[in-house]
């Protein structure tokens, strides 16, 4: 696509539910990364792949996230038994060359009540 | 460990220059980033340094020192439409391309 693509923009759950984010990078780009914003603080690295393959997952932060990717194309990151401190806006981006730095899409604010 | 320092706020007076500073310990570098980012939007990319020097684009240029570890950025002319976020990210190692970023330094355009 023209851009990258994040669904939903908004998902309100309830604390112990599952969550599934999803992230439709840009054709063509094989690198896609997936980052976490809280309030008031930088943007933290949760996993980088390169075609379908994972060779970074150093910053999900338990065993209740997990991430996959199909086809070298569309991204999923699923949140198990949420909790509250999981709420931020989870930002994808996708990368074909590095001197063009990222394009990230338009995130996903994800609350936990 | 990783460290990357932005101020926090900045004000500046539409039509001025302002230049936001970053500095950055990390245990690699390879390449220095800076963001925009409007509320409730995506970063989009501005910059990017991987030598020592000014980079100019239009109104916004990007310095880098490796040595001091040691970026700003420039805004030239400032416009209403600048206020937004500016985020500095250092790019750690060649293989994977992740970034730190520092938490951002929020810009308010003064008419």
């Amino acid at each position: 696509g023209a851009g990258v693509s994040q669904s939903p923009s908004n998902k309100v759950t309830e604390k112990g539910k599952d969550v599934e984010l999803r992230c439709d990078p840009i054709s063509g780009h094989t690198a896609l990364y997936w980052y976490r914003q809280s309030l008031g603080q930088g943007l933290e690295f949760l996993i980088y792949f390169q075609g379908n393959s994972a060779p970074d997952k150093s910053g999900l932060p338990s065993d209740r996230f997990s991430a996959e990717r199909t086809g070298g194309s569309v991204s999923t990151l699923t949140i198990q038994r949420t909790q509250q401190e999981d709420s931020a806006v989870y930002l994808c981006a996708s990368s074909r060359d590095s001197h063009y730095g990222y394009t990230f899409g338009s995130g996903t604010r994800l609350t936990v009540v | 460990g990783q460290n990357i320092d932005q101020p926090t706020e900045m004000t500046a007076t539409e039509g001025a220059i302002v230049q936001i500073n970053c500095t950055y310990q990390t245990s690699g570098f390879n390449g220095l980033f800076w963001y925009q980012q409007h509320a409730g939007e995506a970063p989009t990319f501005l910059s990017y340094n991987v030598l020592d020097g000014l980079e100019e684009k239009g109104r916004f240029s990007s310095f880098l020192s490796r040595s001091k570890g040691y970026s700003y950025l420039l805004l030239k002319e400032l416009q209403m439409k600048d206020s937004a976020s500016y985020l500095c990210a250092v790019r750690t190692t060649s293989g994977t391309y992740k970034y730190i970023f520092g938490t951002g330094t929020r810009l308010k355009v003064l008419a």
